[in-house]
């Protein structure tokens, strides 16, 4: 199994600013994928991070709003740019577990507020 | 597109059995996963089903039927901790890599 950390664990943040979510995994993965969990809701998929290569983004999410990186194989970085209020959500990482598995590990997650 | 359905909520009693359902209506489909996720926690795996039938592992088992888009997750004595949110999520195989999108999620209450 992979084990993910995410840094920070929660922010509380003014309107306009931005925040930079980090994600450090023990192992070597190829894809690493960042959701979205707003208050009370289930998960929706940001987008896929492939090292080497462009952030594949889902249906309303875009690079401007949500930049990504993935300098190598066990780490990835989430901005969430220009915060407004309905920014408040856990984001998570998550991992494939790889070696023929195909489940799917989390981060603990980062609970961001914006006032 | 991609349609996942399971009930909102569910209750029920310690030590009974509770079936919570997931129907889902998906082009590329190629597994269909539960999650188990604790209020204010990240998910954890349960199961991946992705052939027809049912798969048991311990008190928790999963059933799939793809030619109806189906899927049960049951719980077998239940334990006042198995309260919890449980999210049905399907998986395709989209430009080479897995994408996995979630239901909405069932919470399940289990009282006394």
């Amino acid at each position: 199994s992979a084990v993910i950390s995410q840094k920070p664990s929660r922010d509380i943040c003014q309107r306009g600013t931005s925040l930079t979510i980090q994600c450090q995994v023990d192992s070597q993965v190829t894809m690493m994928f960042w959701y979205r969990q707003q208050p009370g809701q289930s998960l929706t998929l940001i987008a896929t991070a492939n090292q080497g290569s462009e952030a594949t983004y889902e249906s309303g999410f875009v690079i401007d709003k949500f930049p990504i990186s993935r300098p190598n194989l066990t780490f990835s970085t989430l901005t969430v740019s220009n915060m407004s209020p309905e920014d408040s959500s856990i984001y998570l990482c998550s991992v494939e577990a790889g070696t023929g598995s195909d489940e799917q590990f989390f981060g603990p997650g980062t609970r961001l507020t914006v006032l | 597109g991609q349609n996942i359905d399971q009930p909102t909520e569910m209750t029920a009693t310690e030590g009974a059995i509770v079936q919570i359902n997931c129907t889902y209506q998906t082009s590329g489909f190629n597994g269909l996963f539960w999650y188990q996720q604790h209020a204010g926690e990240a998910p954890t795996f349960l199961s991946y089903n992705v052939l027809d039938g049912l798969e048991e592992k311990g008190r928790f088992s999963s059933f799939l039927s793809r030619s109806k888009g189906y899927s049960y997750l049951l719980l077998k004595e239940l334990q006042m901790k198995d309260s919890a949110s449980y999210l049905c999520a399907v998986s395709l195989y989209s430009g080479g890599y897995q994408k996995v999108t979630f239901g909405t999620g069932t919470k399940l209450q289990v009282i006394p």
